[in-house]
Formats: C-alpha cells, sequence, structure tokens
C-alpha cells in the first residue's frame, strides 16, 4: 500500500532554534500533502496544506512566518518550525492522498515528536 | 467545521460491541474513519462516500446515512487490540482535499 515517511521521528531542540520536518511520499507522487499538529490527548488539528510547486494554505490562527512549508517536488514537503518555544513541543504529523479524487484513501506518516527545552 | 464525535470515551470488556457517532451540521462528501494508539499515527480504517453505504472487514463496519450528514461506526466481539482513540475525518466537498477531524473516542478494551 501508499506509504508516507516523517522523519526524524523524534527531535529535541533548544528554544530559539529552527527545526525543520521532511514528509515523504514513498510510493506515489502527492501535488498535496497536509501537515497537523496534536497536543497530548487532543484531536489532530490541521495546520495547513501543502501544494507542491507554490503557496502553501494555511488555517485559521496558524502564523505562516513560524511554520514555514515548502512542497519542492511531488513527493516532499517539509515543515519548518523557526524560532521554537517550548509551547510549540507537538505531535506533527503529515498526510498525503493517492489518486486525483477526493474519495482516494489519505495516508498519514509516522509522525515527529518534537519537544522545545 | 468539527464533526461531533460520540460518545468521548467507552470502556467495554473484550466480546462487547461498540459504537462511535459523527455527526455534521452539513452535508458531506466523504467520510474517513481512522485509530489512533498512543504514541502512534493515525491508521486508516475505511472510508464512505455514498448515503447510505456501508461497509467493513473482520468485525469492524461503518454506516453514512442518507443524508450524508453522519457516520457510525460498528465494533463487534472487541478484541484487546481494539483499544485507541478513534477519529472520523469529514471532507466537506468534492475536490476539497482537506481532512478535518472530531475530537476523537478513547475505546478501552479489559480483558
Amino acid at each position: 500500500g501508499a506509504v508516507v515517511s516523517q522523519h526524524p521521528s523524534w527531535v529535541i531542540c533548544k528554544s530559539g532554534t529552527s527545526v525543520k520536518i521532511e514528509c515523504r511520499s514513498l510510493d506515489f507522487q502527492a501535488t498535496t500533502m497536509f501537515w497537523y499538529r496534536q497536543f497530548p490527548k487532543q484531536s489532530l488539528m490541521l495546520m495547513a496544506t501543502s501544494n507542491e510547486g507554490s503557496k502553501a494554505t494555511y488555517e485559521q490562527g496558524v502564523e505562516k512566518d513560524k511554520f514555514l512549508i515548502n512542497h519542492a517536488s511531488l513527493t516532499l514537503s517539509t515543515l519548518t518550525v523557526t524560532s521554537a518555544h517550548p509551547e510549540d513541543s507537538s505531535f506533527y504529523i503529515c498526510s498525503a492522498r493517492t489518486g486525483s479524487s477526493s474519495g482516494n484513501t489519505i495516508y498519514f506518516g509516522e509522525g515527529s515528536w518534537l519537544t522545545v527545552v | 467545521q468539527q464533526p461531533v464525535q460520540s460518545p468521548q470515551a467507552v470502556i467495554l470488556r473484550e466480546g462487547e460491541d461498540a459504537v462511535i457517532n459523527c455527526s455534521s451540521s452539513k452535508a458531506l462528501y466523504s467520510v474517513h474513519w481512522y485509530r489512533q494508539k498512543h504514541g502512534e499515527a493515525p491508521v486508516f480504517l475505511m472510508i464512505l462516500l455514498k448515503g447510505g453505504e456501508q461497509k467493513g472487514h473482520d468485525k469492524i463496519s461503518a454506516s453514512f446515512n442518507e443524508k450524508k450528514q453522519q457516520s457510525s461506526l460498528y465494533l463487534t466481539a472487541s478484541q484487546l487490540s481494539y483499544s485507541g482513540t478513534y477519529f472520523c475525518g469529514t471532507v466537506k466537498i468534492q475536490g476539497a482535499q482537506k481532512l478535518v477531524f472530531g475530537q476523537g473516542t478513547r475505546l478501552t478494551i479489559n480483558p
């Protein structure tokens, strides 16, 4: 089946530094990928839609200058958390959809645990 | 916009049945069901597209009502491995692609 891979699976960084998380579709091309954030015991909240070759579309309340998204190829999207603070510590997870119809399956990456100290 | 799931939590004994509901105030294009274990990514269970549709595999099935505003996930003769948090994700219109999740239902299966 379709596989979406994320890297790193976990990262610890110092406050004020930037962290990049990669999301790759391994056996299919994804023109669109999605980035979610999940705090403990809460639901997955959509942060932004990553579009290959164009700017990402951010959800209301998500700072585009803080969460930089780049979708340079059909198999790779990156999320960079800039000037990270402890409150940015969370589980970040990406997803990608196979096929051209919104009825097709959406697969998730393994997720990345970010801890900012 | 966020679909409403109920109940928020369920505790069962192994072998018992459970129903998890997902409701929207407006008609949806599709509903996706996922199960997430603690510390892991969500795992896809199934997708429903058509009003009145019912589908499933093994002892996990789901339905989508005719108005396409409510979906239910049915877990029969639950197994310990069914424990986790279940999320419904909804797509509002065809081509929109965005998947918005409900708040989740935590299912605990005890021996």
